[in-house]
């Protein structure tokens, strides 16, 4: 399996804040970044997703991309209770037939 | 956006038999479907991809005759666990993308599968 690192967590914030998630990953070729959301006992939901280096801005979430740094981070802005939940982070390599994630961070947003 | 049905949602055998889990996409047609195991409080772990009329290709460590999986049409695979062991016990997803969606090939995921081997 390739390697995507996210830290574990848990990681606490207080309702309103910004929460800032980070995922590096190690084969350079990978292509497709994905971010996703998973509530306990549920599959994985898709939050967004970047191919480009740089932001990308959707609603109360911005993912960050940095091929160079093999980087790949998701903000969200005004946290809410009902986004307490373990993300994950998705790399897809260059054929499109490898996908692989992340160990997953455990987000606990306190009201 | 799209629909990935797994059955059953929930099994629970006895160590030895052998378990299918049946994952279709209910509104588009998948040539390509991933199966992930995921156990408690650990990230999904990609068992193997499947292509459809093809064999499938197992990642490392996965033993293919333990878990064999079919895609014998563009909206069906299936995932049977052999001789299931209590170390089997895990939460099984699929996962399917769209032919015809191309661009950044998102995937869509089943609810899961939650086996328990006794």
């Amino acid at each position: 399996q390739k390697e995507v690192e996210q830290n574990s967590g848990p990681l606490s914030v207080p309702e309103g804040a910004i929460a800032s998630l980070n995922c590096t990953y190690s084969d350079r070729g990978s292509q497709s970044f994905f971010w996703y959301r998973q509530y306990s006992g549920k599959s994985p939901e898709l939050i967004m997703f970047i191919y480009s280096n740089g932001d990308k801005e959707d609603g109360r979430f911005t993912a960050q991309l940095n091929k160079a740094s093999q980087y790949v981070s998701l903000l969200i802005r005004d946290s809410q209770p009902s986004d307490s939940a373990t993300y994950l982070c998705a790399v897809m390599g260059d054929t499109g037939n490898q996908f692989y994630f992340g160990t997953g961070t455990s987000l606990t947003v306190i009201p | 956006g799209a629909v990935v049905s797994q059955h059953p949602s929930r099994v629970i055998c006895k160590s030895g038999t052998s378990v299918k889990i049946e994952c279709r996409s209910l509104d588009f047609q998948a040539t390509t479907m991933f199966w992930y195991r995921q156990f408690p409080k650990q990230s999904l772990m990609l068992m193997a991809t499947s292509n459809e009329g093809s064999k499938a290709t197992y990642e490392q460590g996965v033993e293919k005759d333990k878990f064999l999986i079919n895609h014998a049409s563009l909206t069906l695979s299936t995932l049977t666990v052999t001789s299931a062991h209590p170390e089997d016990s895990s939460f099984y997803i699929c996962s399917a993308r769209d032919r015809l969606a191309g661009g950044y090939n998102e995937q869509f995921f089943g609810p899961g599968t939650r086996l328990t081997v006794l």
